[in-house]
Formats: structure tokens, sequence, C-alpha cells
């Protein structure tokens, strides 16, 4: 079935600093791919998102681009704030209106 | 901005008792959904609900879970005698008829069972 792979955490970085979280997924068919993050106390937020092959979903300094040949969705940012400490969460929708796929989720920490 | 506000944050329990986890969805959207989240493991979908009845649910949800839309704004999960392994973050989330990508989540509930 449909699954995703994100590196494990705890990642921990310095104010400034430039993040990758990785996301490689397995799917059937074109999946629509998606980041999710929730601050400390909140609820699991949609971050960005990416429907087809090689678009770039983009938010809050935040970018991942949607790689069909190396089947991943890797998370980005060039420069994180201490605001940014969250868990990440990747997810896919192998097929419209069926339940979104999570990956374990990474937990950032970024120190100022 | 509209959310999905979820009751208890946090509940313990007793092995064998029952447990009601309570939603209230974003007011116009019609699809809702319960995950939950065992600790350290991935988010899992449990149960969709769409036109007052289940359209999917996954092998987690069987016999001892129930969901219900008892009024117009609340969606409850219902376990009906938990396990140890039930202890778990249960995230409900909705979305709207038409934005199959865009679900909202709540805050999740914490389920401890002792």
């Amino acid at each position: 079935g449909d699954s995703v792979t994100q590196m494990e955490g705890p990642v921990t970085l310095s104010e400034e600093a430039f993040l990758t979280i990785n996301c490689t997924y397995t799917a059937t068919g074109y999946p629509s791919l998606f980041w999710y993050v929730q601050y400390p106390g909140e609820g699991l937020q949609l971050l960005l998102k990416a429907t087809k092959a090689d678009d770039k979903g983009s938010n809050k300094g935040f970018e991942a681009t949607y790689r069909k040949e190396t089947t991943s969705f890797h998370l980005e940012k060039g420069s994180v704030q201490v605001s940014d400490s969250a868990v990440y969460f990747c997810a896919l929708r192998g097929v419209p209106n069926t339940p979104l796929v999570f990956g374990k989720g990474t937990r950032l920490s970024v120190i100022a | 901005e509209p959310e999905v506000t979820q009751t208890p944050s946090h509940q313990v329990t007793q092995m064998g008792q029952e447990v009601i986890l309570r939603c209230v969805p974003i007011s116009n959207h019609l699809y809702f959904y319960w995950y939950r989240q065992i600790l350290g493991q991935k988010v899992e979908f449990l149960v969709s609900f769409y036109n007052n009845e289940i359209s999917e649910k996954s092998e987690i949800f069987d016999d001892q879970f129930s969901v219900e839309r008892p009024d117009g704004s609340n969606f409850t999960l219902k376990i009906r005698s938990t396990k140890l392994e039930d202890s778990a973050m249960y995230f409900c989330a909705s979305r709207r008829t038409g934005d199959g990508n865009t679900i909202y989540f709540g805050e999740g509930s914490w389920l401890t069972v002792v």
C-alpha cells in the first residue's frame, strides 16, 4: 500500500541555519503530497502541498518540490527561526477522496 | 480563522472503560475524519464520515470503535472498552466538499489508558 518515510528526528538547528527534512513516498499512480506542521499545543496545520510532478509548494519560507523520478518531497527552508520549532509531517493522498497517509513526523528545534 | 475544536484535550481512563472523544468540525464542512498517533509512531487513519455514514474505515477501526454525529455540530468517537494500546493522540479533521486537498485538523485529544 501507499506509504511515506521521513527522516528521523529530532533535528536541532541554530537560528538562520538551512533546513532540509527528507521525505520519500511509495504510491501507485500520481499522489498529491503534503507537509503538515504541528506547533506546540496546536493541531496539525497544512503547511504546503503539491498535486503533480515538478510542482513546488511553498509557504512561510518553506518549499518542497514534487520529484516523481526520486519519489521525494523534501522540505527546505533557507533560514530557520526559533518560531519554526515544531513537528513536521509529510503526507500523501494516493487517490482523490482517500485518506491521508502520514509519515512519523520530524521534530525540529531551533535555538537562538 | 475557523477551526476544528476537540474535547477533552487530555483524558486518563482505566482499561475496559468507555471513552467518548468530541469534535466540533468547521461549520460548513461535510467530510469528517478521525486519525490517531500512538507515541513515536505514524499518524494513522481511523475513519471517514460523510452524509451521516461511514465512508471508509481502516483495519484499526474495529467493533470497539464507533462514530456519531449526534446533532448538527458535534462529531464523536467512542471507544467501547478501552485497551492499553488505545493510548494515543486522537485527531479530528474536517473538510468542505470539492476541496479534497485541504483538510483542517483539531489540536488532538490525548488518551491515556491505565
